[in-house]
């Protein structure tokens, strides 16, 4: 079982749709990234957070410590926001993060 | 600083060639991470390196790879005696650390190996 579990796997959504991506992790962590992949492109970092919520013009992320899951929301959802969405953890005196396998978002015109 | 830098982006090699990669991270970021990631699937850890140190190399990471950073600036990961199990992406990232808990990750464009 990987410790970081996304849902879901793959998401296609009809432009302006709201858009949320859930992430799932197992043990406690110092910190949880979001990271978007693009087909073909490097991966970009979003957001990093250890408590709360933190947003970034459509893209909001929140973070629950006690329940170990973390969402991302995209508001007013847009075909260039088609990527992969991937969770990732790390743990304090960080040595190696552990990834989700990603959640491949479509959005349609 | 334009972030971090890979090369080469492609390379297609021939099974039992050995081929090296090379990561330019974000100058001032202590931290270099070396991940590997196949079609459909998230990025698994290779290894890290505080500086020219290298702390820990993940059991994926057989006798064939080997990582340095040999002065605590750029990093280099070579595969020795490719298989086509090889076949991958191999990305860099780099951050800074601080105490207890690493920064932002930045990641590079990431190199493609094809292993014929």
């Amino acid at each position: 079982k990987n410790e970081v579990e996304q849902s879901p796997q793959n998401l296609t959504a009809q432009e302006g749709e709201f858009i949320t991506i859930n992430c799932s992790y197992s043990v406690g962590i110092s910190a949880l990234h979001w990271l978007q992949q693009h087909p073909g492109g490097g991966i970009v970092s979003l957001f990093m957070l250890s408590s709360g919520k933190k947003k970034h013009g459509r893209l909001i992320a929140t973070i629950n410590i006690q329940e170990k899951h973390s969402s991302l929301h995209i508001t007013a959802s847009h075909p260039r926001d088609s990527a992969v969405y991937i969770c990732a953890v790390g743990y304090y005196n960080n040595n190696d993060m552990r990834f989700g396998a990603g959640t491949r978002l479509t959005v349609k015109p | 600083d334009t972030g971090v830098s890979q090369d080469p982006r492609h390379k297609i090699t021939k099974r039992g060639q050995n081929v090296t990669f090379r990561c330019d991270p974000i100058s001032e970021h202590n931290r270099l991470y070396w991940y590997r990631q196949t079609l459909g699937q998230g990025p698994e850890f290779l290894t890290y390196f505080q500086n020219e140190a290298q702390l820990e190399k993940s059991r994926l990471l057989s006798d064939r790879f080997s990582a340095e950073r040999p002065k605590g600036s750029f990093s280099t990961l070579e595969i020795q005696r490719t298989e086509q199990g090889d076949s991958a992406m191999y990305l860099c990232a780099s951050s800074s650390f601080g105490g207890r808990v690493t920064g932002e990750l930045f990641f590079g464009e990431g190199s493609r190996l094809t292993v014929l």
